[in-house]
């Protein structure tokens, strides 16, 4: 089974650009989650969709916002970029339902530097 | 608001040495706990799971953790460190709403 994969893997933006991120959850996942890493303040939660609908969204200003698709893809974006913007963009995947434990899949990542 | 703590954010072992990272969590009902493994440049993969079966928990590559409801606590252990065990660890815990809460990291180092 094929596990989250991201694309892209790497990117470098100029301050004030837009960049798109996109996130194939694995097959039979309903739920993704995104989250920033940085090494000041380590890992933060942005938002989570499930069945094109955002359930939940982290302490991000609106420049952040991300969509789900009907077979389960996911993107996010993130307009006028500030230099903080830099980071690690991680996406997961998790399965829905009662009784499962909430566990996440990630994939390897998107590098964003803003310059 | 629920948080996670992990104490150290550099741990250092040789080689062969007991490998012990701390975690506690803060959760006034049974949680679910997890520790996750980044390698550099990598995603997060999961180590293990606490889920309430049992509180002891095995995990991938020797490491293995204990749920401990007395001292809020859920700490990483592995009885003999590898050079491949070099990496970041991540202590979370899951909430109500699917959302992962990350503690800060703890960054193993391994002397040969």
């Amino acid at each position: 089974k094929a596990g989250v994969t991201q694309t892209p893997r790497y990117l470098i933006k100029t301050r004030g650009q837009q960049v798109t991120l996109s996130c194939s959850p694995i097959s039979g996942h309903r739920s993704v989650s995104w989250y920033q890493q940085t090494p000041g303040q380590g890992l933060q939660f942005l938002f989570e969709y499930f069945s094109e609908t955002q359930r939940n969204k982290g302490n991000f200003p609106g420049r952040f916002s991300g969509r789900q698709f009907s077979n389960s893809r996911s993107e996010m974006n993130v307009s006028t970029l500030e230099l903080g913007d830099s980071a690690l963009y991680l996406c997961a995947s998790s399965l829905e339902g009662r009784g499962t434990t909430g566990e996440l899949f990630f994939g390897e990542g998107s590098r964003l530097t803003v310059l | 608001a629920q948080s996670v703590t992990q104490l150290g954010s550099h741990v250092s072992v040789s080689e062969g040495a007991l490998v012990l990272l701390r975690c506690n969590y803060s959760s006034s009902v049974p949680p679910y706990l997890f520790w996750y493994v980044q390698y550099p440049n990598q995603g997060l993969q999961l180590l293990l799971k606490y889920t309430s079966a049992a509180t002891l928990v095995k995990g991938i590559n020797g490491f293995e953790a204990e749920f401990k409801k007395s001292e809020t606590s859920f700490h990483l252990t592995k009885p003999s460190a590898h050079m491949s065990d070099a990496a970041e660890y991540f202590c979370a815990q899951g909430d109500s709403s699917y959302k992962l809460i990350f503690g800060s990291g703890t960054r193993l180092l391994v002397r040969p």
